[in-house]
């Protein structure tokens, strides 16, 4: 148990809604990085927040924001959802705003269809 | 523009020998590198890590080595021991922050 916790762990929707993937980092945890898998791809960085405040963007689509609220948990939005935006959807946390360990979650499994 | 490249999907290695997995990496600013290890339905976990100032580190059965010239990576198993089965991705992360993945290789160590 890595400490950090997701949900919901598996999500099932249509095409053209929105969802929203939640995330909450180890006690402690200022960073938090999210991170897109696709069947059979590597983990695609797609955001990560410090303290509340983007540090970087990866490949997020438009359609994709997250935000990192005051008690450091962060949110995942996906919106107009289409059938290629289904995939594992990985929050990471660190107590660093760069190096050092990341702890994952054990992912929320989006399927669009 | 896949900055960490792990150019060999899959690995089979017999229990008890070394299993070598590599991984390369194009940024010159990366100065921080990560294994994970992945089982299915579990989300990456922590290995083992090397910074950019040296080239090995070792805990355990793991080893990482670090060629920077060739901006080369490896991470070296041994003896691979058949829980160690899983997809392995290396990372690679800089000043800007961000932590990039490598698309993985799967090791199957066979009894």
């Amino acid at each position: 148990d890595s400490g950090v916790t997701q949900t919901p762990k598996h999500l099932i929707t249509a095409t053209g809604q929105r969802v929203t993937l939640r995330c909450s980092p180890r006690s402690g945890d200022l960073s938090v990085y999210w991170y897109q898998q696709s069947l059979d791809q590597g983990l695609q960085f797609l955001i990560q927040y410090y303290n509340g405040e983007e540090r970087a963007k990866g490949n997020i689509l438009e359609r994709f924001s997250a935000q990192q609220f005051p008690d450091l948990h962060s949110e995942l939005n996906l919106s107009s959802l289409e059938l290629g935006d289904s995939a594992l959807y990985f929050c990471a946390t660190s107590d660093r705003s760069n190096t050092g360990e990341l702890f994952f979650g054990e992912g929320s499994r989006l399927t669009v269809l | 523009d896949q900055q960490v490249k792990q150019n060999s999907p899959s690995l089979s290695v017999q229990e008890g020998r070394i299993s070598i997995l590599n991984c390369d990496y194009t940024n010159s600013m990366f100065d921080y590198f990560l294994w994970y290890k992945k089982y299915p339905a579990e989300g990456p976990t922590f290995l083992i890590s090397i910074s950019s100032i040296k080239d090995k580190n070792e805990d355990g059965r793991f080893t990482v080595f670090l060629n920077k010239s060739a901006k080369h990576l490896s991470l070296h198993i041994v003896p691979s021991q058949p829980g160690d089965s899983a997809v392995y991705f290396c990372a690679a992360a800089s000043g800007t922050y961000k932590y990039i993945f490598g698309t993985g290789t799967r090791l199957k160590v066979l009894a």
